[in-house]
């Protein structure tokens, strides 16, 4: 079965530090991938989605990036983090083909930047 | 562009009653796909249950059905017997079928209190 993870599960970064998130898939090929923001008690905005590796579409012009360097692996950056960048963040994937083709999601990272 | 509306921003349901959640969309497309999804208070995000445009019949999933109305492009969710263990955000999601679309549209949420 598939299994998608994330980590860290939590993070407390000052403003202007690194930032490097990652998740991973398991149990599936070549599978859409995605990364969400959601700040408390709101919806999901969606940052950046990519259909294969080094493919990256971004949503959002922010001071994010995302990469794909396996196909099963996803990671979303910063150089200078920012306050507004604090948030959770959801990771996704969802695969081609017939059928009904829903994300999954990761369990997510609760990202405060203080 | 597609929309996915959530008008209600929170709802409360007595424990074993029944609650329903409504959604409404908007698009120009005639086949596409409708979910929703659950996050509770652990933030993991559940689907709950999913529906095919070109279905007529409203999917089913256990206490979860849906009452899909294409016309009206409403996508109302209905929980039976409610449970405490179903207080949650509740999200209705839209994606295309076309060819080359990848992108998930979400509703803004509907959180679900369950009282005891």
């Amino acid at each position: 079965s598939q299994t998608i993870h994330q980590w860290p599960a939590t993070l407390v970064q000052p403003v202007g530090s690194p930032l490097s998130l990652e998740c991973t898939v398991e149990g599936t090929s070549n599978p859409n991938l995605y990364w969400y923001r959601q700040a408390a008690g709101r919806g999901l905005q969606l940052l950046f989605y990519s259909v294969g590796i080094g493919q990256i579409s971004s949503e959002v012009p922010q001071n994010l990036s995302a990469s794909r360097p396996q196909d099963r692996q996803f990671i979303l950056s910063s150089k200078k983090l920012l306050l507004s960048d604090s948030g959770f963040y959801l990771c996704a994937w969802s695969v081609l083909g017939t059928g009904a083709r829903e994300q999954y999601f990761g369990p997510g990272t609760r990202l405060t930047v203080t | 562009a597609q929309t996915v509306t959530q008008s209600q921003p929170e709802m409360s349901v007595q424990e074993a009653e029944t609650v329903t959640l409504s959604c409404t969309y908007d698009t120009s497309e005639s086949d596409y796909y409708l979910f929703w999804y659950k996050q509770p208070p652990s933030r993991q995000m559940i689907l709950v249950i999913r529906q095919e445009a070109y279905k007529q019949q409203n999917a089913t999933e256990n206490r979860f059905s849906v009452n899909f109305q294409k016309a009206a492009k409403s996508f109302s969710l209905k929980i039976s017997d409610s449970q405490l263990g179903d207080a949650a955000m509740y999200f209705c999601a839209y994606r295309s079928t076309t060819s080359g679309t990848y992108k998930y549209i979400f509703g803004t949420g509907t959180r679900l209190k369950v009282l005891a």
